[in-house]
């Protein structure tokens, strides 16, 4: 079955970095379009980038453009997520998540997630 | 960039009764409109897609409706297991991607 295994979370000082791993399973990895999506305590979620199945298309959410880059290695079945000039507003639980796709169409609702990775960036 | 705005923020429903969850999009998203559900310690779950279209293994208690800029999310014959909170999502107009705040579901 389909599994996302995110990896590399913990306590960061502020202005630090930390990379982030995501080990997916179950599906043809480098077939699908893929997300990180993040949710701060008590807040709701945020999208936070997406990269295309093959890598070559990559989106940012505003509030982590140039600081945060998102890549991937289709032969290890792997998301990345490398995380620079880390800010408290940062600290959250991050989420890999997969689109759905039908046939050759991805449509970007996120029908599997894994299960977080908390950030804590701390002063 | 698109603003979800989810009401109520909690809501305490008694089993056995109707929860209307209601989901507003701050311009048109067509129906690319999704919904989860997202319990303490578990990965979000995928509900609805497509306004209205259930996901594979979701009860037929969970319905989806609307278009436009007007969504709705109704759990009919509430059950304890459904206590959890609960997002939608729009995919019409990207990037970004938004979700709304969430909607709290408590059994009574």
């Amino acid at each position: 079955q389909v599994q996302l295994v995110e990896s590399g979370g913990g306590v960061v000082q502020l202005g630090g970095s930390l990379g982030l791993s995501c080990a997916v399973s179950g599906f043809t990895f480098s077939a699908y379009a893929m997300h990180w999506v993040r949710q701060a305590p008590g807040k709701g979620l945020e999208w936070v980038a997406v990269i295309s199945y093959d890598g070559s298309n990559k989106y940012y959410a505003d509030s982590v453009k140039g600081r945060f880059t998102i890549s991937r290695d289709n032969s290890k079945n792997t998301l990345y997520l490398q995380m620079n000039s880390l800010r408290h507003e940062d600290t959250a639980v991050y989420y890999c998540v997969k689109v759905f796709m039908s046939g050759l169409q991805s449509y970007h609702y996120f029908d599997y997630w894994g299960q977080g990775t908390l950030v804590t960036v701390s002063s | 960039e698109i603003v979800m705005t989810q009401s109520p923020a909690t809501l305490s429903v008694s089993p056995g009764e109707r929860a209307t969850l209601s989901c507003r999009a701050s311009q048109s998203v067509s129906s690319n409109l999704a919904w989860y559900q997202h319990k303490v310690g578990q990965a979000p779950r995928l509900l609805i897609y497509g306004a209205s279209t259930r996901a594979t293994g979701i009860p037929d208690r969970f319905s989806g409706s609307g278009s436009g800029t007007e969504f709705t999310l109704t759990i009919s014959g509430l059950q304890s297991e459904d206590s959890a909170l609960y997002f939608c999502q729009q995919y019409n107009n990207w990037p970004p991607w938004t979700f709304g705040q969430g909607t709290k579901v408590e059994i009574k």
